[in-house]
C-alpha cells in the first residue's frame, strides 16, 4: 500500500506570494490533517478534513486554508506569504472518523516551504 | 502556553545503555499519549501509545509510563540501539474531544543520538 505523498517536496516563495501544498492520502483513508513543524515552535496541528469538510481547525491565521476533494486529495493554501511561514508543512492520513488512538495516522514526508 | 513539553532538546546515549525521554504536560483532560519518531527528511512514524487508563505500556524495546498526578511521561529505550537515533516527539490529545476528533498537541522534540 503506498503512504501519504506530498507534493512538491520543496520550495522557494517570496513574500507576499502565495502556495499551494498538495496532499495525497492512503488508499482508502477519508481523514487528513495539516501540521506545521518550525524549530521554534515544534509540530502544531493547522487542521483536519473528514469527508470534504473541515472538522477541526488549530490557531493559526486565515492566511492558512485547506480543502479536502471528493478523493480524499487534500490541499492547504497559504495567502501573503511571511517569512515567518517558512516551515516543514506535514500531512497526515487515517483510515476513519474514530477518535484518535492507536497511532493510526499516518505522516508524509513533508513540503519543505522557504520564504525569502 | 505550551501544553506538551519536552525539556530536553538532546540526549546521547551509549549504545547497549537505556534512554530515557521525557514529556510533562499541563492540560489535564488529555487521555491519550503518543511518542513518535522522526528521521530526517521523513515524517514522524508511530512508536507507542499510552491511555490514561494505564500507567504503563510496553512494546518490545519500547515502554512508556504515565504519572497522571505529575502530569509526565516518559518513554524508556532498553538497549538502546544506534538506529534509534532520531528526534523522538510526545503527543497528547483527548481522544474524544467535543464531538469532533482530537488533534495532536506534540512537544517540540528531543533529538536522540546513540553512539556506537
Amino acid at each position: 500500500k503506498a503512504g501519504v505523498t506530498q507534493t512538491p517536496r520543496y520550495l522557494i516563495k517570496t513574500r507576499g506570494q502565495q502556495v499551494t501544498l498538495s496532499c495525497s492520502p492512503i488508499s482508502g483513508h477519508r481523514s487528513v490533517s495539516w501540521y506545521q513543524q518550525t524549530p521554534g515552535q515544534g509540530l502544531q496541528f493547522l487542521f483536519e478534513y473528514f469527508s470534504e469538510t473541515q472538522r477541526n481547525k488549530g490557531n493559526f491565521p486565515g492566511r492558512f486554508s485547506g480543502r479536502q476533494f471528493s478523493n480524499s486529495r487534500s490541499e492547504m493554501n497559504v495567502s501573503t506569504l511571511e517569512l515567518g511561514d517558512s516551515a516543514l508543512y506535514l500531512c497526515a492520513s487515517r483510515s476513519s472518523g474514530q477518535p484518535l488512538v492507536l497511532g493510526e495516522q499516518y505522516f508524509g514526508p513533508g513540503t519543505r516551504l522557504t520564504v525569502t | 502556553d505550551q501544553q506538551v513539553k519536552q525539556n530536553s532538546p538532546s540526549l546521547s546515549v551509549q549504545e547497549g545503555r537505556i534512554s530515557i525521554l521525557n514529556c510533562d504536560y499541563t492540560n489535564s483532560m488529555f487521555d491519550y499519549f503518543l511518542w513518535y519518531k522522526k528521521y530526517p527528511a521523513e515524517g514522524p512514524t508511530f512508536l507507542i501509545s499510552i491511555s490514561s487508563i494505564k500507567d504503563k505500556n510496553e512494546d518490545g524495546r519500547f515502554t512508556v509510563f504515565l504519572n497522571k498526578s505529575a502530569k509526565h511521561l516518559s518513554l524508556h529505550i532498553v538497549p538502546s540501539q544506534p538506529g534509534d537515533s532520531a528526534v523522538y516527539f510526545c503527543a497528547a490529545t483527548l481522544a474524544n474531544y467535543g464531538g469532533s476528533q482530537g488533534n495532536l498537541i506534540f512537544g517540540k522534540g528531543t533529538k536522540l543520538s546513540v553512539k556506537p
